[in-house]
């Protein structure tokens, strides 16, 4: 697609219940992130792909978290038994590797309200 | 401890004033990015820079990357209230691969 895509845009659920976000990142890009923010805070970083490889998940904040990545396109994050400290925007991007040194495409973010 | 402090962490200015952001670090990086983020968006990619004391113009704003690599500035003239959002600084260790990490922001309010 044009840009990167994002879905939901806006996600409730009850804490202890599992959520799955999905990234659909723009054609070709080899590369895909996923950064959480707080309100009006920086980014924190999550994972990253390299085509359908994970040679960065060092961000991932416990073992509830967790994403994957199929045919070097989409990507689905799935947290298990949200809790409130899970609410934040969940962001996607993605890029191609050497080009542009180093920017990012994103996402508008998925805004998930853990109650 | 941060790896990017930015700096201020909130601004608020008139129309037509110059302001100056910055974004600094101990560490050496290949490559430094800024972003633009408004209200319920992603951030936008404003500029990479590369070269040390390398200097980058758009329009109204200027970005320059410290000779050693480890800081940054963001400046901008005549701002505009369209100028308003939270301005980040992203920084790689390795050019070709791997994540970004981001300071804070510095969350920009320019008052027509």
């Amino acid at each position: 697609g044009a840009g990167v895509s994002q879905s939901p845009s806006n996600k409730v659920t009850e804490k202890g219940k599992d959520v799955e976000l999905r990234c659909d990142p723009i054609s070709g890009h080899t590369a895909l992130y996923w950064y959480r923010q707080s309100l009006g805070q920086g980014l924190e970083f999550l994972i990253y792909f390299q085509g359908n490889s994970a040679p960065d998940k060092s961000g991932l904040p416990s073992d509830r978290f967790s994403a994957e990545r199929t045919g070097g396109s989409v990507s689905t994050l799935t947290i298990q038994r949200t809790q409130q400290e899970d609410s934040a925007v969940y962001l996607c991007a993605s890029s191609v590797p050497g080009q542009g040194a180093g920017g990012y495409t994103f996402g508008s973010g998925t805004r998930l309200t853990v109650v | 401890t941060q790896l990017l402090e930015q700096s201020p962490q909130f601004l608020s200015i008139q129309e037509g004033e110059n302001l100056t952001v910055y974004c600094n670090s101990s560490s050496v990086f290949s490559s430094l990015q800024w972003y633009r983020q408004e209200p319920g968006e992603g951030p936008v990619l404003l500029v990479t820079v590369v070269t040390g004391g390398e200097v980058k113009k758009l329009k109204r704003l200027t970005f320059q990357f410290g000779d050693a690599r480890k800081d940054s500035s963001l400046h901008i003239t005549a701002a505009q209230p369209g100028d308003t959002g939270l301005y980040l600084c992203a920084a790689r260790l390795n050019t070709n691969a791997g994540k970004s990490t981001f300071g804070d922001g510095t969350t920009l309010t320019v008052k027509p």
